[in-house]
């Protein structure tokens, strides 16, 4: 078992829709990151998480510490949208090493 | 200004060639990475530098060497390239409890 585990791993939305994706982690961490994967290649870090809830227009991603999950949220889905979105986690142990799940392809059809 | 920079883009060589990728951060990070995405898309790191300190990921050859000629700067020198080293490397940089700041990828296809 992966200790980082992503779902779903292929998601195809139409626009509009409320998109979730869900990351689970079995290691104790100090951070867990949402990233996304353009088409292209390049990567960009989304949030940093240790707690709590974050908003950034209309990305939104929670974490609960106690059940070791964090979802990410899109509002208002877009075509642009589409990417991979990859979670990652910082190992308590190994300040840093990130531990990467293997990714969610999202599509978002017009 | 590009916070993360890598050079280049795209690096097509033949097996057995030694080539290298350069890296550079102008955000004052102190810790700069280097990762391999396979073709699965899984990212796996293969270096981290942290004021001086070099962190190894066992399973990368040792013809793969890190340079740090400064905090700003993480070089990636291959050895006798082989086809399984095909990939698309990416640099990255952070600074304690801060986010990733990652390079736009090196894709080096051996030939």
């Amino acid at each position: 078992k992966n200790e980082v585990e992503q779902s779903p791993q292929n998601l195809t939305a139409q626009e509009g829709e409320f998109i979730t994706i869900n990351c689970s982690y079995s290691v104790g961490i100090s951070a867990l990151h949402w990233l996304q994967q353009h088409p292209g290649g390049g990567i960009v870090s989304l949030f940093m998480l240790s707690s709590g809830k974050k908003k950034h227009g209309r990305l939104i991603a929670t974490i609960n510490i106690q059940e070791k999950h964090s979802s990410l949220h899109i509002t208002a889905s877009h075509p642009r949208d589409s990417a991979v979105y990859i979670c990652a986690v910082r190992n308590m142990d190994s300040n840093y090493q990130l531990i990467w799940g293997a990714g969610t392809k999202l599509i978002i059809k017009p | 200004d590009t916070a993360v920079s890598q050079t280049p883009k795209y690096l097509v060589t033949q097996m057995g060639n030694d080539k290298s990728i350069k890296c550079e951060q102008n955000l004052g990070h102190d810790t700069m990475y280097w990762y391999k995405q396979d073709s699965k898309k899984f990212l796996k790191i293969m270096f981290s530098y942290n004021n001086k300190e070099l962190i190894i990921n066992e399973t990368v050859p040792n013809r793969f060497s890190p340079k740090s000629p400064d905090k700003a700067h993480l070089n990636l020198h291959i050895n006798s390239l082989e086809l399984g080293d095909s990939a698309v490397y990416f640099c990255a940089s952070s600074r304690d409890s801060h986010g990733y700041t990652f390079g736009s990828g090196t894709r080096l296809t051996v030939v």
